[in-house]
């Protein structure tokens, strides 16, 4: 069955350094995610993703984050200066269509730890 | 916000016995409910799905029922077995939305 890839699986990183997180949803979905869980916390969701643009977005997601499709095949989410409390589990998820209508396949997620 | 709610952290649940998990609303907008499963070191994985036009929807041992009026969502799992033992995320969302609202999870443990 095809899958929403995710890499890396971890990423360790000073604050105030960028890291791009990446993802390659499942080739023929439309729609594209990211959702982000603290320990011990719930799922929370940043970013929606359809036809090359940001079609909805959290309170989370400030400045700070941007995504992008730079092909046909990845999806990347961007933290240009990350902070302590941006350490978290990322997880990136793709459907065919939007969630009413489909539902939404997520990827093993980026454990990001912030020093 | 906490416009999902699971109140219950954990739950387990002797195999081939009924395993039962609660999810409360908020928002009388949303319309549109979804349970996912969730393994350690893995994303959520879909389970089953309700509109808010339905009371009930049925996938095999799987059931989510839910009633409106209490703002009040169920996942039903009979019989219950040991693989099915994970985290279990209630989540909700609006029609014209593209996002999803999860709730902080339940474990469920099966005991064999």
């Amino acid at each position: 069955e095809p899958e929403v890839t995710q890499t890396p699986s971890h990423q360790v990183t000073q604050m105030g350094q960028e890291v791009i997180l990446r993802c390659v949803p499942i080739s023929n979905h439309l729609y594209f995610y990211w959702y982000r869980q603290i320990l011990g916390q719930k799922v929370e969701f940043l970013v929606s993703f359809y036809n090359n643009e940001i079609s909805e977005k959290s309170e989370i997601f400030d400045d700070q984050f941007s995504v992008e499709r730079p092909d046909g095949s990845n999806f990347t989410l961007k933290i240009r200066s990350t902070k302590l409390e941006d350490s978290a589990m990322y997880f990136c998820a793709s459907s065919i269509q939007g969630i009413i209508d489909s539902p939404l396949h997520f990827g093993n997620g980026t454990r990001l730890t912030v020093t | 916000d906490q416009q999902v709610k699971q109140n219950s952290p954990s739950l387990s649940v002797q195999e081939g016995r009924i395993s039962i998990l609660n999810c409360d609303y908020t928002n009388s907008m949303f319309d549109y409910f979804l349970w996912y499963k969730k393994y350690p070191a893995e994303g959520p994985t879909f389970l089953i799905s309700i509109s808010s036009i339905k009371d009930k929807n049925e996938d095999g041992r799987f059931t989510v029922f839910l009633n409106k009026s209490a703002k009040h969502l169920s996942l039903h799992i009979v019989p219950s077995q040991p693989g099915d033992s994970a985290v279990y995320f209630c989540a909700a969302s609006e029609t014209g939305a593209n996002n999803l609202f999860f709730g902080t999870g339940t474990r469920l443990t099966v005991i064999p």
